[in-house]
């Protein structure tokens, strides 16, 4: 099993639509968690940490769930600029480094 | 742009060479990760130096190594090198602990 999963998807929405990813950490050190944006073979770009209270950044919202060792990215009115890969990655304490484990990142596509 | 640059931004080799692939940190930054990431994949943590020491490595083999240098740049060498190898290599820097890295725009390499 991958310490972090993640539906490869693609999700293919309108415009306008509400969009949800989830994501499972598999490993309960998991300290830190994150949501990066990829778009097609270029360099990951931090889009928001996820905190155990929840945030939010514009349309985007994140959320934890330590319990069910889970994180999810709620995307609001979707852009066509929106179309990208989400990949989350987490932070284990138990490793004594500050390393990200990815998972394999989400699709999204957004369609006029 | 983040301010970390990777060079050669591509790469084709042959399998059995060797390869050097450069990174240099944002300024202030004394951190640089380096990621390997396989088509379809997320971002795989290969190794961390922080001041000039190796700080933490994943599964990667012996022959996957790196240095950074006083200026805190980098190199990523990989020795005998196989078709499994062909993957976006990312380099990402931060300063001390911080958890934010910001990646350079990677160097695609080609194993043929």
């Amino acid at each position: 099993r991958k310490e972090v999963e993640q539906d490869p998807g693609p999700f293919n929405v309108p415009e306008g639509a509400t969009v949800a990813f989830n994501c499972t950490y598999s490993n309960s050190a998991s300290q830190s968690f994150f949501w990066y944006r990829q778009d097609c073979r270029k360099e990951p770009k931090l889009l928001m940490s996820v905190y155990s209270s929840g945030n939010e950044d514009g349309r985007f919202t994140a959320q934890l769930n330590r319990a069910s060792q889970y994180i999810s990215l709620l995307i609001r009115d979707s852009k066509l600029s929106d179309s990208a890969t989400y990949l989350c990655a987490v932070i284990r304490l138990d490793t004594g480094r500050r390393a990200l484990t990815f998972g394999s990142g989400t699709r999204l596509q957004v369609q006029p | 742009e983040t301010g970390v640059t990777q060079s050669p931004t591509h790469l084709i080799k042959t399998r059995g060479q060797q390869v050097t692939l450069r990174c240099s940190s944002q300024s202030g930054h004394n951190t640089v990760s380096w990621y390997q990431q396989a088509l379809g994949q997320g971002p795989q943590f290969i190794f961390q130096y922080y001041r000039e020491e190796e700080n933490g490595r994943g599964n990667f083999p012996p022959r996957f190594s790196g240095l950074q240098f006083p200026n805190y740049s980098s190199e990523l060498n990989v020795n005998a090198l196989e078709l499994d190898d062909s993957a976006l290599y990312l380099c990402a820097s931060s300063f001390g602990g911080d958890e934010k890295l910001f990646f350079g725009s990677g160097t695609q390499l080609s194993v043929l």
